[in-house]
């Protein structure tokens, strides 16, 4: 079975310290893929990343970073120097042979960007 | 690029009401899903269709929800009849091919409140 585990429910950060979100994932698959969503205050959910199992490199996109760790089975985002339009609920996602390509999503992480 | 287009945004009903709900995927996709956002649940799968064929609806809470994709450019999901406990968010998502680990496009959501 797949799970995905967020601990953190919510997280309050002033503006420009730097936060990390833990994920943490389970499944029987040797193949899967990782993915970060965003969901701002609007609504949406937006693609953020997606990492496939054999590539554990870790990933810069501008403040956005990602530590892929298969022995700790954990897939961190870290937001580097946070913004207020930082503020959303991020989800962690995984997509494994099991159930083709669907989605199993972690309860979120709610992230507050104080000014 | 248009990315994947719902409707309607809102919907306010009542209970016993049908309601309809819209989904254009992304050009091109040959896949297209069906989620739901509760509080108290998640993000949660309903159906999902690869070329135009439903692949997987055990997620489809009970026969008075039904979905349907025509074409490869329209699907609906209809709830009939509508009752409070489907009050939700539904998202209309999509992604190029059924393959395990494509990255999977959301729309803006539809906001249903049955009162």
């Amino acid at each position: 079975a797949q799970k995905v585990t967020q601990a953190q429910t919510e997280i309050s950060v002033v503006e420009k310290e730097d936060v990390t979100l833990d994920c943490v994932y389970e499944t029987r698959d040797t193949t899967y893929y990782l993915f970060w969503y965003k969901q701002p205050p609007s609504g949406e959910l937006v693609f953020l990343i997606r990492r496939n199992s054999f590539d554990e490199q870790n990933e810069i996109s501008g403040r956005y970073s990602w530590n892929f760790q298969k022995s700790t089975s954990s897939f961190n985002f870290t937001i580097t120097a946070s913004q207020v339009v930082d503020s959303a609920v991020y989800f962690c996602a995984l997509s494994g042979l099991t159930g083709a390509n669907n989605l199993f999503f972690g309860t979120g992480t709610r992230l507050t960007v104080i000014p | 690029d248009a990315g994947v287009i719902q409707s309607p945004r809102h919907e306010v009903t009542e209970m016993g009401q049908e309601v309809t709900l819209r989904c254009k995927p992304i050009s091109g996709h040959n896949s297209l899903f069906w989620y739901r956002q509760t509080m108290m649940r998640g993000l949660e799968l309903l159906i999902y269709f690869n070329n135009n064929v439903p692949i997987d609806d055990s997620g489809m809470p009970e026969d008075r929800f039904s979905a349907k994709m025509p074409n490869a450019s329209f699907s609906t999901l209809k709830i009939q009849p509508s009752e409070p406990r489907d009050s939700a968010v539904y998202f209309c998502a999509s992604s190029v091919s059924g393959t395990a680990g494509n990255t999977i496009y959301f729309g803006e959501g539809s906001w249903l409140t049955v009162v």
